[in-house]
Protein backbone atom coordinates (compact mmCIF):
# COMPACT_ATOMS: atom_id res chain seq x y z
CA UNK A 1 0.00 0.00 0.00
CA UNK A 2 1.20 3.81 -1.01
CA UNK A 3 2.10 5.80 1.55
CA UNK A 4 3.32 8.84 2.93
CA UNK A 5 4.73 9.51 6.68
CA UNK A 6 5.34 12.59 8.95
CA UNK A 7 6.31 12.79 12.06
CA UNK A 8 2.45 14.27 13.88
CA UNK A 9 4.52 16.93 16.02
CA UNK A 10 3.99 19.07 17.27
CA UNK A 11 6.77 20.85 16.12
CA UNK A 12 7.82 24.12 18.27
CA UNK A 13 10.40 26.62 17.24
CA UNK A 14 10.73 29.99 18.55
CA UNK A 15 10.05 32.79 15.50
CA UNK A 16 12.81 33.92 13.56
CA UNK A 17 14.00 30.20 13.72
CA UNK A 18 14.15 27.83 10.72
CA UNK A 19 11.07 25.35 10.67
CA UNK A 20 12.06 21.97 9.58
CA UNK A 21 9.82 19.18 8.04
CA UNK A 22 10.01 15.70 7.07
CA UNK A 23 8.60 13.18 4.70
CA UNK A 24 9.17 9.64 3.66
CA UNK A 25 7.20 7.77 0.90
CA UNK A 26 6.88 4.42 0.07
CA UNK A 27 5.86 4.42 -3.55
CA UNK A 28 9.40 4.79 -5.56
CA UNK A 29 7.68 5.38 -8.65
CA UNK A 30 5.99 8.93 -7.80
CA UNK A 31 7.58 11.82 -9.52
CA UNK A 32 5.37 14.52 -8.35
CA UNK A 33 5.49 16.13 -4.56
CA UNK A 34 3.41 18.89 -2.56
CA UNK A 35 3.28 20.57 0.62
CA UNK A 36 0.04 21.86 1.61
CA UNK A 37 -0.24 24.28 4.45
CA UNK A 38 -3.39 23.89 7.04
CA UNK A 39 -4.61 26.12 8.91
CA UNK A 40 -7.10 24.88 11.77
CA UNK A 41 -10.68 24.71 10.18
CA UNK A 42 -9.40 25.88 6.45
CA UNK A 43 -9.09 23.56 3.78
CA UNK A 44 -5.29 22.83 1.98
CA UNK A 45 -3.37 25.42 0.41
CA UNK A 46 -0.55 24.52 -1.26
CA UNK A 47 2.80 26.15 -0.76
CA UNK A 48 5.30 24.38 -3.05
CA UNK A 49 5.53 21.70 -5.52
CA UNK A 50 8.70 19.94 -6.18
CA UNK A 51 9.65 17.04 -8.98
CA UNK A 52 13.41 16.64 -9.30
CA UNK A 53 16.21 15.71 -6.66
CA UNK A 54 17.82 18.72 -4.87
CA UNK A 55 16.27 22.01 -3.61
CA UNK A 56 13.49 24.40 -4.47
CA UNK A 57 13.45 27.74 -3.42
CA UNK A 58 10.15 30.28 -2.87
CA UNK A 59 11.05 32.89 -1.09
CA UNK A 60 11.20 31.96 3.01
CA UNK A 61 10.41 28.17 1.63
CA UNK A 62 12.61 25.94 0.60
CA UNK A 63 11.89 22.00 -0.35
CA UNK A 64 14.40 19.29 -0.85
CA UNK A 65 13.50 15.91 -2.56
CA UNK A 66 15.69 12.84 -2.35
CA UNK A 67 14.35 10.40 -4.75
CA UNK A 68 17.47 7.66 -3.84
CA UNK A 69 16.09 7.83 0.22
CA UNK A 70 12.25 8.57 -0.79
CA UNK A 71 12.73 11.65 1.19
CA UNK A 72 10.83 14.87 0.90
CA UNK A 73 11.57 18.49 3.34
CA UNK A 74 10.40 21.41 3.45
CA UNK A 75 12.51 24.16 5.59
CA UNK A 76 10.83 27.46 6.67
CA UNK A 77 13.31 30.65 7.34
CA UNK A 78 12.53 33.30 9.97
CA UNK A 79 9.66 31.29 11.30
CA UNK A 80 6.70 33.61 12.09
CA UNK A 81 3.51 33.14 14.02
CA UNK A 82 1.64 33.27 11.21
CA UNK A 83 3.63 29.98 9.66
CA UNK A 84 1.62 28.13 12.88
CA UNK A 85 -0.38 24.95 11.02
CA UNK A 86 -0.12 21.43 9.76
CA UNK A 87 1.52 20.97 6.71
CA UNK A 88 0.73 18.22 4.94
CA UNK A 89 3.23 16.06 2.29
CA UNK A 90 1.73 14.26 -0.45
CA UNK A 91 2.85 12.52 -3.14
CA UNK A 92 1.22 12.14 -6.59
CA UNK A 93 0.66 8.37 -7.62
CA UNK A 94 -0.30 8.11 -11.12
CA UNK A 95 -2.63 5.07 -11.90
CA UNK A 96 -4.02 5.38 -15.50
CA UNK A 97 -4.37 8.61 -16.85
CA UNK A 98 -5.13 10.32 -13.48
CA UNK A 99 -3.81 11.34 -10.46
CA UNK A 100 -4.29 10.01 -6.78
CA UNK A 101 -2.93 12.57 -4.31
CA UNK A 102 -1.54 10.15 -1.26
CA UNK A 103 -1.09 12.65 1.87
CA UNK A 104 0.58 11.75 4.98
CA UNK A 105 -0.70 12.63 8.19
CA UNK A 106 0.61 16.25 8.25
CA UNK A 107 3.12 17.76 10.96
CA UNK A 108 1.47 20.48 13.23
CA UNK A 109 4.12 23.35 13.85
CA UNK A 110 3.67 25.82 16.25
CA UNK A 111 5.94 29.03 15.95
CA UNK A 112 5.85 31.05 19.70
CA UNK A 113 6.67 34.31 19.73
CA UNK B 1 -5.18 29.54 -9.83
CA UNK B 2 -8.68 28.65 -9.82
CA UNK B 3 -11.53 29.99 -7.61
CA UNK B 4 -13.48 26.99 -6.07
CA UNK B 5 -16.59 27.12 -4.10
CA UNK B 6 -18.46 24.57 -2.49
CA UNK B 7 -22.10 24.26 -0.93
CA UNK B 8 -23.11 24.01 2.07
CA UNK B 9 -20.00 25.05 4.10
CA UNK B 10 -21.15 22.96 7.17
CA UNK B 11 -24.44 21.19 7.62
CA UNK B 12 -25.63 18.57 10.89
CA UNK B 13 -27.54 15.54 9.50
CA UNK B 14 -30.09 13.36 11.03
CA UNK B 15 -28.87 9.76 11.01
CA UNK B 16 -29.94 7.90 7.84
CA UNK B 17 -30.57 10.47 5.88
CA UNK B 18 -28.41 11.99 2.53
CA UNK B 19 -26.95 15.30 1.80
CA UNK B 20 -25.82 16.81 -1.94
CA UNK B 21 -22.60 18.54 -1.72
CA UNK B 22 -21.82 21.50 -4.70
CA UNK B 23 -18.44 22.12 -5.89
CA UNK B 24 -17.85 25.19 -8.48
CA UNK B 25 -14.80 26.30 -10.00
CA UNK B 26 -14.85 29.76 -11.63
CA UNK B 27 -12.94 28.12 -14.81
CA UNK B 28 -13.36 24.83 -16.93
CA UNK B 29 -11.01 22.19 -15.23
CA UNK B 30 -10.47 18.28 -16.80
CA UNK B 31 -10.29 16.49 -13.49
CA UNK B 32 -12.52 17.42 -10.42
CA UNK B 33 -11.55 15.44 -7.17
CA UNK B 34 -13.61 14.56 -3.79
CA UNK B 35 -11.86 13.83 -0.24
CA UNK B 36 -13.01 12.92 2.81
CA UNK B 37 -10.89 14.29 5.99
CA UNK B 38 -11.65 12.68 9.44
CA UNK B 39 -11.45 14.39 12.47
CA UNK B 40 -7.55 14.63 13.26
CA UNK B 41 -7.05 12.61 10.24
CA UNK B 42 -4.96 13.60 6.68
CA UNK B 43 -7.21 13.63 3.55
CA UNK B 44 -8.40 10.48 1.69
CA UNK B 45 -9.45 10.15 -2.02
CA UNK B 46 -12.91 9.54 -2.71
CA UNK B 47 -13.28 9.55 -6.33
CA UNK B 48 -12.32 11.32 -9.66
CA UNK B 49 -15.07 13.05 -11.29
CA UNK B 50 -14.39 13.42 -14.84
CA UNK B 51 -17.32 15.36 -17.39
CA UNK B 52 -18.69 12.83 -19.56
CA UNK B 53 -17.77 9.20 -18.04
CA UNK B 54 -18.76 7.89 -14.59
CA UNK B 55 -16.51 8.87 -11.66
CA UNK B 56 -13.79 6.65 -10.41
CA UNK B 57 -13.58 5.22 -6.76
CA UNK B 58 -10.98 4.77 -4.56
CA UNK B 59 -10.78 1.08 -2.56
CA UNK B 60 -13.18 1.19 0.47
CA UNK B 61 -15.97 3.86 -1.56
CA UNK B 62 -18.68 3.23 -3.58
CA UNK B 63 -21.11 4.28 -5.74
CA UNK B 64 -24.04 3.32 -4.16
CA UNK B 65 -22.62 5.53 -0.56
CA UNK B 66 -21.16 8.17 -2.93
CA UNK B 67 -22.81 8.94 -6.08
CA UNK B 68 -21.22 11.82 -7.68
CA UNK B 69 -21.93 13.94 -11.14
CA UNK B 70 -20.55 15.78 -13.38
CA UNK B 71 -22.29 17.57 -15.77
CA UNK B 72 -20.14 19.76 -17.14
CA UNK B 73 -16.43 21.21 -16.54
CA UNK B 74 -17.35 23.40 -14.30
CA UNK B 75 -19.44 21.64 -11.45
CA UNK B 76 -19.65 18.64 -9.45
CA UNK B 77 -21.91 17.32 -6.84
CA UNK B 78 -21.28 14.33 -3.95
CA UNK B 79 -23.77 12.82 -2.43
CA UNK B 80 -23.00 11.25 0.97
CA UNK B 81 -25.96 8.66 0.94
CA UNK B 82 -27.83 6.72 4.01
CA UNK B 83 -25.10 8.94 6.34
CA UNK B 84 -24.51 7.55 9.98
CA UNK B 85 -22.02 9.53 12.50
CA UNK B 86 -19.13 7.79 11.23
CA UNK B 87 -19.74 9.73 7.61
CA UNK B 88 -19.13 12.52 10.30
CA UNK B 89 -15.73 14.41 8.05
CA UNK B 90 -15.11 17.27 6.36
CA UNK B 91 -15.62 16.51 2.35
CA UNK B 92 -13.88 18.74 0.04
CA UNK B 93 -13.38 19.04 -3.55
CA UNK B 94 -10.15 20.05 -5.21
CA UNK B 95 -9.23 20.46 -9.36
CA UNK B 96 -6.77 20.07 -11.28
CA UNK B 97 -4.24 23.26 -11.96
CA UNK B 98 -1.99 22.26 -14.26
CA UNK B 99 -1.92 18.85 -15.89
CA UNK B 100 1.56 19.43 -16.98
CA UNK B 101 2.65 19.83 -13.10
CA UNK B 102 -0.13 17.82 -11.39
CA UNK B 103 -0.83 20.82 -8.63
CA UNK B 104 -3.94 20.35 -7.13
CA UNK B 105 -6.10 22.95 -5.44
CA UNK B 106 -8.67 22.65 -3.05
CA UNK B 107 -11.82 24.52 -2.71
CA UNK B 108 -13.13 25.52 0.90
CA UNK B 109 -14.64 22.04 2.22
CA UNK B 110 -17.82 20.85 3.80
CA UNK B 111 -18.16 20.69 7.71
CA UNK B 112 -20.41 17.46 7.94
CA UNK B 113 -21.72 15.98 11.75
CA UNK B 114 -24.16 13.47 11.63
CA UNK B 115 -26.27 12.87 14.82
Amino acid sequence: QKEVEQNSGPLSVPEGAIASLNCTYSDRVSQSFFWYRQYSGKSPELIMSIYSNGDKEDGRFTAQLNKASQYVSLLIRDSQPSDSATYLCASLSKGGSQGNLIFGKGTKLSVKP
Amino acid sequence: SAVISQKPSRDICQRGTSLTIQCQVDSQVTMMFWYRQQPGQSLTLIATANQGSEATYESGFVIDKFPISRPNLTFSTLTVSNMSPEDSSIYLCSVDGDVDTDTQYFGPGTRLTVL
